[in-house]
């Protein structure tokens, strides 16, 4: 079965600053889908960054950023210029090509320091 | 346009009672899937629609909890009698298919006295 590991519970970063999240995962499949999502306190999940396996190229979303090894099987994100309002829960999923709901990490919560 | 909508928004109820949650996804989004999120754990799978039909059950925790979709849209998730350890959020996501990005809804917090 496959897993998704995040382990950092916690983060926190200054304002403006850089900060990364880790996550590694584990499967034997080739062609799968690595996610992001942010849950802030009104708990809505909400699509942060998209990675498809089969691409080298790592996905860029305005100022936040993936550092994806594929043979290390580790997909981070990278917030760059960070704002207050990227304060929240943060999740690492895995969605297996074909017909399978996403395997989620356990998250890791970040904090925005003014 | 519209995201995907759940109600109520909030839920609270008495052990031993049913409850029903409802979720619209986003339209033209053929599949539709239901996680729990319970304090302090990740996201847990319990169900997920292609149309009408739930290929994959597998993630229901007991025979107390079903769900069903009708016209390709609307989804319920019921739980009848419930226990406290059902407290949790019920999330709902859809996608244009199985394979495509899916997108949440607000949730539903439900708790069990």
């Amino acid at each position: 079965a496959q897993t998704v590991t995040q382990s950092q519970p916690e983060m926190s970063v200054q304002e403006a600053e850089t900060v990364t999240l880790s996550c590694t995962y584990d499967t034997s499949e080739s062609d799968y889908y690595l996610f992001w999502y942010k849950q802030p306190p009104s708990r809505q999940m909400i699509l942060v960054i998209r990675q498809e396996a089969y691409k080298q190229q790592n996905a860029t979303e305005n100022r936040f950023s993936v550092n994806f090894q594929k043979a290390a099987k580790s997909f981070s994100l990278k917030i760059s210029d960070s704002q207050l309002g990227d304060a929240a829960m943060y999740f690492c999923a895995y969605l297996l090509s074909g017909n399978t709901p996403l395997v989620f990490g356990k998250g890791t919560r970040l904090s925005v320091i003014a | 346009g519209a995201g995907v909508s759940q109600s109520p928004s909030n839920k609270v109820t008495e052990k031993g009672k049913d409850v029903e949650l409802r979720c619209d996804p986003i339209s033209g989004h053929t599949a539709l899937y239901w996680y729990r999120q319970s304090l302090g754990q990740g996201l847990e799978f319990l169900i997920y629609f292609q149309g009408n039909s739930a290929p994959d059950k597998s993630g229901l925790p007991s025979d107390r909890f079903s769900a069903e979709r009708t016209g390709g849209s609307v989804s319920t998730l019921t739980i009848q009698r419930t226990q406290q350890e059902d407290s949790a959020v019920y999330l709902c996501a859809s996608s244009f298919t199985v394979q495509e990005t899916q997108y949440f809804g607000p949730g539903t917090r439900l708790l069990v006295l």
